[in-house]
């Protein structure tokens, strides 16, 4: 199965600011298809995960403009322009390119 | 509006089993793979497997490959997730997800195992 590599695994923000999450997968996440099948999930303390981001950057409804998803290949990143206080929880990259579908060890996302 | 609304969670004993199911509503059933997702108690989540729209595809973790069977009933609109020879590692909430993309969530049904 293919491994997905986050860091850091806990980042404490203060309110306003930006926040990054690496993601990194042990082989290419492009499918034969030409597309990058790498989503990213929020999951709020005692709640069901949620979706944020399908293929690389495309954002689900509902997800506010200030979260952004990027990279290419093996590097990918998850991106808070401006941390507020909904936004504490714990965040998931997963690979649906090569199944079965593997999830990050996940990055727990606190106010300072 | 989709929902998913899993059942079948209990208390077993190491060695026995269980059947989840998934009840799903809100799209066109057959037309989505389906997923399992489990998170044990603390931990990250895991998938443990996917069954294709059909029927005809299913994947397995290895962690549970042998020890566990994913079906479907289209005319029912439900996923199951067969869970056999259990273990303590299996204790989790397991979820279902809408397609292989996993965009909606159920709100999950706790198994524990334990003697």
């Amino acid at each position: 199965d293919v491994v997905m590599t986050q860091s850091p695994l806990s980042l404490p923000v203060t309110l306003g600011q930006p926040a990054s999450i690496s993601c990194r997968s042990s082989q290419s996440l492009v499918h034969g298809d030409g597309n990058t099948y790498l989503s990213w999930f929020q999951q709020r303390p005692g709640q069901s995960p949620r979706r944020l981001f399908y293929m690389l950057s495309n954002r689900d409804s509902g997800v506010p403009d200030r979260f952004s998803g990027s990279g290419s290949g093996t590097d990918f990143t998850l991106k808070i322009s401006r941390v507020e206080a909904e936004d504490v929880g714990v965040y998931y990259c997963m690979q649906g390119t090569h199944w079965p579908q593997t999830f990050g060890q996940g990055t727990k996302l606190e106010i300072k | 509006e989709v929902q998913l609304l899993e059942s079948g969670g209990g208390l077993v004993q190491p060695g026995g089993s269980l059947r989840l199911s998934c009840v799903a509503s809100g799209f066109t059933f057959t037309r989505q793979a389906m997923s399992w997702v489990r998170q044990a108690p603390g931990k990250g989540l895991e998938c443990v497997s996917t069954i294709t729209g059909s029927g005809a595809g299913t994947y397995y973790a290895e962690s549970v490959k042998g020890r566990f069977t994913i079906s479907r009933d289209n005319s029912r609109d439900t996923v199951y997730l067969q869970l056999s020879s259990l273990r303590a590692e299996d204790t989790a909430v397991y979820y279902c997800a809408k397609n292989a993309g996993m965009d909606d969530w159920g709100q999950g049904t706790t198994v524990t195992v334990s003697s």
